[in-house]
C-alpha cells in the first residue's frame, strides 16, 4: 500500500524552464511533507518542507505547494539548471507521540537538458 | 545541526556471510533512527525504525535485523546474507518531536553487493 505516490518515474525539462514534480498521498494524518534530491550512491539531500497547515513554502528556486483537499503536493523548480538533474523524493511524516514515521514515494528522475 | 556517520561506504560479501552496518549520530539526542534500502531502480524502502535504546520496529519481514545499543547508534545486521540483500543502505535520523524540525538527516549510504 503506497501511501505516498510519485506517479511520474521520470521528467525531462529544458534548462531555464520550470520543473514541476508531483506527489499524491492517501493518509490525511500526515502533518509534514518533505522533498529530497538524490544522486546515485549518495544519501538524499534535503530541499524543502511544508507543514500541513500551510499551502505554500518557498526557498530560492524551490517552491512547494500543498493542496490538502486533493491530497496533492508539488515541487516547482524555477529556473531549472542542469545541476538539478537527480532523483527527487517526496516524503511525509506522520506523528504518533514520539514515534515519527517517514513515508517515502518511489522518486521521480529529473533530467534538465542544456 | 545533525551529522550521520555511516560505514562502510562499500561492501562486497559472499552469500551466507554475516553483515554489520553501523550508523552513529552527532549533534542531537533522542532521535528517531531509520534504516532504508534502495534497490537498483527503485525507491527507498523502510526496513527498521527505532524511537529509543533497545526499541526496534520492523517494517517488512526479511533476513535482516537491527539493534540500538546506544541512543545515537543504530546497527543493521544479518547472520547469513542472501543475494537479494544487495542494495544501497541508508541510515536516517529525525528529531522525535518539535513542530519546527522537519528535516531528516541521512548518512552517505553503504553499497552492499552480495556475491
Amino acid at each position: 500500500d503506497q501511501q505516498v505516490k510519485q506517479n511520474s518515474p521520470s521528467l525531462s525539462v529544458q534548462e531555464g524552464r520550470i520543473s514541476i514534480l508531483n506527489c499524491d498521498y492517501t493518509n490525511s494524518m500526515f502533518d509534514y511533507f518533505l522533498w529530497y534530491k538524490k544522486y546515485p550512491a549518495e544519501g538524499p539531500t534535503f530541499l524543502i518542507s511544508i507543514s500541513s497547515i500551510k499551502d505554500k513554502n518557498e526557498d530560492g528556486r524551490f517552491t512547494v505547494f500543498l493542496n490538502k483537499s486533493a491530497k496533492h503536493l508539488s515541487l516547482h523548480i524555477v529556473p531549472s539548471q542542469p545541476g538539478d538533474s537527480a532523483v527527487y523524493f517526496c516524503a511525509a511524516i506522520v506523528n504518533a507521540g514520539n514515534n515519527r514515521k517517514l513515508i517515502w514515494g518511489l522518486g521521480t528522475s529529473l533530467a534538465v537538458n542544456p | 545541526s545533525q551529522t550521520i556517520h555511516q560505514w562502510p561506504a562499500t561492501l562486497v560479501q559472499p552469500v551466507g556471510s554475516p553483515l554489520s552496518l553501523e550508523c552513529t549520530v552527532e549533534g542531537t539526542s533522542n532521535p528517531n533512527l531509520y534504516w532504508y534500502r534502495q534497490a537498483a531502480g527503485r525507491g527507498l524502502q523502510l526496513l527498521f525504525y527505532s524511537i529509543g535504546i533497545g526499541q526496534i520496529s520492523s517494517e517488512v519481514p526479511q533476513n535482516l535485523s537491527a539493534s540500538r545499543p546506544q541512543d545515537r547508534q543504530f546497527i543493521l545486521s544479518s547472520k547469513k546474507l542472501l543475494l537479494s540483500d544487495s542494495g544501497f543502505y541508508l541510515c536516517a535520523s529525525l528529531l522525535r518531536s518539535g513542530a519546527e524540525n522537519t528535516e531528516a538527516f541521512f548518512g552517505q549510504g553503504t553499497r552492499l553487493t552480495v556475491v
